[in-house]
């Protein structure tokens, strides 16, 4: 099946820093790209969706200018969450819709621990 | 047995039985759905996949059913491994280019 990447798979930084989390899809050109949050012991949290070389569309309660979407190729979708704070610390996951697929392929997902 | 409350709902089963995981959907108009499997510290896993035309998909060992009266959904494991041991989802999609939504999670421990 098709890959998706992240990087990196775990980061700790310090409270007021920001930090970017890239999303590659290896082997497929993707048009569409989530990003997703996970809670401890919850669900996945859809974050936003981001269409290559347009704005990203943010779900209800998620501050844009907190985390900050790129999606500069159709294999390369970034989250930069600016200055971090320990509640921003969580598992991040995205995943990657393309081709004539109908499914989409998840990344191993970053965990972030803000300090 | 199955428990639901503050924590994720689990569902504990012998090594070697049948194992079912239930999942209850939200949205009358999704017309796709994905069982995942999540291990500790690692993204979803496909598992199985069925769309809204079908009532039943097999796999190996594995077998999904839907229930579109009902908006509910099944993942069925046959001779459950301590493999299989992890959280499951399922999620389901309205369309093609749109975020899939998903169910709480099953946490399923196989016991020796």
């Amino acid at each position: 099946g098709a890959v998706v990447s992240q990087h990196p798979s775990r980061v700790i930084c310090k409270s007021g820093t920001s930090v970017k989390i890239e999303c590659r899809s290896l082997d497929f050109q993707a048009t569409t790209m989530f990003w997703y949050r996970q809670f401890p012991k919850k669900s996945l949290m859809l974050m936003a969706t981001s269409n290559e070389g347009s704005k990203a569309t943010y779900e209800q309660g998620v501050e844009k200018d907190k985390f900050l979407i790129n999606h500069a190729s159709l294999t390369l979708s970034t989250l930069t969450v600016t200055s971090a704070h320990p509640e921003d610390s969580s598992f991040y996951i995205c995943s990657a819709c393309g081709g004539l697929a109908y499914e989409q392929y998840f990344g191993p997902g970053t965990r972030l621990t803000v300090t | 047995g199955e428990s639901v409350g503050l924590h994720l709902p689990t569902l504990s089963v012998q090594e070697g039985d049948n194992s079912i995981i239930n999942c209850a959907y939200s949205n009358s108009a999704s017309d796709y759905f994905i069982w995942y499997k999540q291990e500790s510290g690692k993204g979803p896993q496909f598992i199985i996949d069925i769309r809204s035309n079908m009532d039943k998909r097999q796999g190996q060992r594995v077998t999904v059913l839907l229930n579109k009266t009902v908006k509910h959904l099944s993942l069925q494991i046959a001779a459950t491994q301590p493999g299989d041991s992890a959280v499951y989802f399922c999620a389901e999609n309205i369309g093609y280019g749109q975020n899939f939504v998903f169910g709480p999670g099953t946490r399923l421990s196989v016991l020796p």
